[in-house]
């Protein structure tokens, strides 16, 4: 069965303080690592697709990683618009398994 | 672009009443669409995977004559929740995938409170 976990499960930070979220995960065969950001009330939206190890994709003040085992998104010196919940989810023979994402507030 | 709309965006309806929620891709076509639902603080939890024109695929412990899905063309599929009870009250999100690629693009939910 394809896990993911998370952590932490919620993250406080100042305007400007450069932090990174993790993403462990366990998958029978991965075919891609995806992250999405989720504000309150609505769905998510897609980020990044990584497929293999080593792989790095940026957006702005976002860049995801990927080793064999884990995916870190790091936020460099974020805004308050980046408060949102973020999701790690792995896609092994056919579905997405999410992870129960990181809350990230940032206060200005 | 990518994207999903779901419709309506919220409902409430009473004890064992239907309720039929729309998930369109509009600007895209989308060979397969998904649903899930989202319980507060959790995880999306798949409910079921529809590809255009055939039946969908219901993931284990979802009942399938509860939550009836239809597929009708590459650009809307529906999930009715039929005899709603309050134990079905939640968010539900529909998502959809290109014919290339494996990205799913999600609507913007439904959140459905069943009294």
């Amino acid at each position: 069965e394809d896990q993911v976990t998370q952590s932490p499960e919620a993250l406080r930070l100042q305007e400007g303080e450069s932090s990174s979220l993790n993403c462990s995960y366990t998958v029978s065969g991965l075919r891609g690592l995806f992250w999405y950001r989720q504000d309150p009330g609505k769905g998510p939206e897609f980020l990044f697709t990584l497929y293999s190890a080593g792989e790095e994709k940026e957006k702005e003040r976002l860049k995801a990683t990927l080793t064999k085992k884990e995916s870190f998104l790091h936020i460099t010196a974020p805004k308050p618009e980046d408060s949102a919940t973020y999701l790690c989810a792995v896609m092994g023979y056919s579905t997405l398994t999410f992870g129960k994402g990181t809350m990230l507030l940032v206060s200005p | 672009g990518a994207v999903v709309s779901q419709h309506p965006s919220w409902v409430i309806c009473k004890s064992g009443t239907s309720v039929k929620i729309e998930c369109r891709s509009l600007d895209f076509q989308a060979t397969t669409m998904f649903w899930y639902r989202q319980f507060p603080k959790q995880s999306l939890m798949l409910m079921a995977t529809s590809n255009e024109g055939s039946k969908a695929t219901y993931e284990q412990g979802v009942e399938k004559d509860k939550f009836l899905i239809n597929h009708a063309s590459l650009t809307l599929s529906t999930l009715t929740v039929t005899s709603a009870h309050p134990e079905d009250s939640s968010f539900y999100i529909c998502s959809a995938r290109k014919y290339s690629g494996d990205e799913q693009f999600f609507g913007p939910g439904t959140r459905l409170t069943v009294l």
